[in-house]
């Protein structure tokens, strides 16, 4: 069955940066886009952006263009997402989930077991 | 901008009730509108993907529906298993944003 296992969670000082993971199995890494989601406390699911690993084409969301970069190693079926200059309003649990294959369409049916960024001095 | 304007950002209504939830697109995107659901402390489950296409093992009492660019879901009867935030989500295409999310209570 498609797994995807986050890394453990992170707390960070402001103006640093965070590096998350996200290991794949139960399915062919680089057939699927893997897209970042995040949730701040008490707040909706905000979109971050995705990444193709196969190409490693990505596109993020306007909002953080700059700070976000999404990588993936096909090698070892694992995506990482690095937000930089963090603020307290980064504060979130950070989820990554597996999109559609080969490009087409598609909701997003596995999640990881989400990744808790905590920004505080 | 693109755009995804969801509501109501909550709700409460009785067991039994009919809830009907809104989302707007800002720009057409066919029938590619999911809704999710999230309990607390658990990652999101579709329900309905294609705007109208029940996930295998959603109860019948959930059902979606497409006006051009606005989207429904109702659940036909609310049951107190159903307590939960529900999203909106386009996902024809990058940027695949979610709407702001609806918070369902039991009155």
């Amino acid at each position: 069955q498609v797994q995807l296992v986050q890394s453990g969670a992170e707390v960070k000082k402001p103006g640093a940066s965070v590096k998350v993971s996200c290991k794949a199995s139960g399915y062919t890494f680089r057939d699927y886009y893997i897209h970042w989601v995040r949730q701040a406390p008490g707040q909706g699911l905000e979109w971050m952006g995705r990444i193709n690993p196969n190409s490693g084409g990505t596109v993020y969301a306007q909002k953080l263009q700059g700070r976000v970069t999404m990588t993936g190693d096909t090698s070892i079926s694992t995506a990482y997402m690095e937000l930089i200059s963090l603020t307290s309003d980064d504060t979130a649990l950070y989820f990554c989930a597996r999109g559609g294959g080969h490009g087409v369409p598609a909701t997003f049916d596995d999640w990881g077991q989400g990744t808790l960024v905590t920004v505080s001095s | 901008d693109i755009q995804m304007i969801q509501s109501p950002s909550s709700l409460s209504a009785s067991v039994g009730d009919r809830v009907t939830i809104t989302c707007r697109a800002s720009q057409d995107i066919s029938n590619y509108l999911a809704w999710y659901q999230q309990k607390p402390g658990k990652v999101p489950k579709v329900l309905i993907y294609a705007a109208s296409t029940l996930r295998s093992g959603v109860p019948s009492r959930f059902s979606g529906s497409r006006s051009g660019t606005e989207f429904t879901l109702t659940i036909s009867s609310l049951q107190p298993e159903d307590v939960a935030t529900y999203y909106c989500q386009r996902y024809i295409s990058a940027p695949q944003m979610f709407g702001q999310g609806t918070k369902v209570e039991i009155k």
